[in-house]
């Protein structure tokens, strides 16, 4: 058990749709970030949010949008869905310094149709 | 271009034998770098980090070493065991850029 927990587990949406994913981290950490990986690839970095601020982003286009909460939950949300946005989203928390192992979740696996 | 690799065919040894897992990245100079292990559907699992100043890191059966010059981490299972059978993934954090870059990940399948 990470303390990580995301939701929905799975969830289906059909093209040009729009989501929203979940993540509760760990009591206490303050960093989170947001990963997508695709079936047999590794995880590919999509965003990270520290005290409630963006602060490093990869290379995904503006439709991948997050949010911080105050408790340090967090959202991704990905607008006009396409079939290649399918693939497991993981979210990751940890706190303080760079160097911190990351805590992840189970993830949220999301299929386009 | 930047990337790391790992072997990209899946590893099949028997117990009780030392799996060797490698990644090799060009065209960084790792603050860092950490090895995870993933099962099927599930988030990867923190294992073990290095420092770019360190040549090796131990935790009980895992041994982790880091040759700079090389450019190349070595992940060691000894003795192991059916249940260390999963995916291994290694990420790297260059100078203070915040993001992971991760490789594809091993495939190691332990067999009884």
């Amino acid at each position: 058990e990470t303390g990580v927990t995301q939701s929905p587990t799975h969830l289906i949406k059909t093209r040009g749709q729009q989501v929203t994913l979940r993540c509760s981290s760990q009591s206490g950490h303050n960093t989170v970030s947001w990963y997508q990986q695709a079936l047999g690839q590794g995880p590919q970095f999509i965003f990270q949010y520290y005290r409630e601020e963006e602060n490093g982003r990869g290379n995904f286009p503006p439709r991948f949008s997050g949010l911080q909460f105050p408790n340090y939950s967090s959202e991704l949300n990905v607008n006009a869905l396409e079939l290649d946005d399918s693939a497991l989203y993981l979210c990751a928390s940890r706190y303080g310094g760079p160097t911190g192992e990351l805590f992840f979740g189970e993830g949220s696996r999301l299929t386009v149709l | 271009s930047q990337k790391i690799e790992q072997n990209s065919e899946a590893l099949n040894i028997q117990e009780g034998k030392t799996a060797t897992l490698t990644c090799n990245y060009t065209n960084y100079s790792p603050a860092y770098l950490q090895w995870y292990r993933q099962d099927p559907g599930r988030g990867p699992v923190f294992l073990l980090l290095i420092r770019e100043n360190e040549k090796e890191k131990r935790k009980e059966r895992l041994k982790v070493t880091f040759d700079t010059t090389l450019k190349q981490s070595l992940f060691h299972i000894t003795a192991s065991q059916p249940a260390d059978s999963a995916t291994y993934l290694c990420a790297l954090r260059a100078g203070n850029n915040r993001k992971l870059i991760w490789g594809l990940g091993t495939s190691l399948a332990v067999n009884p």
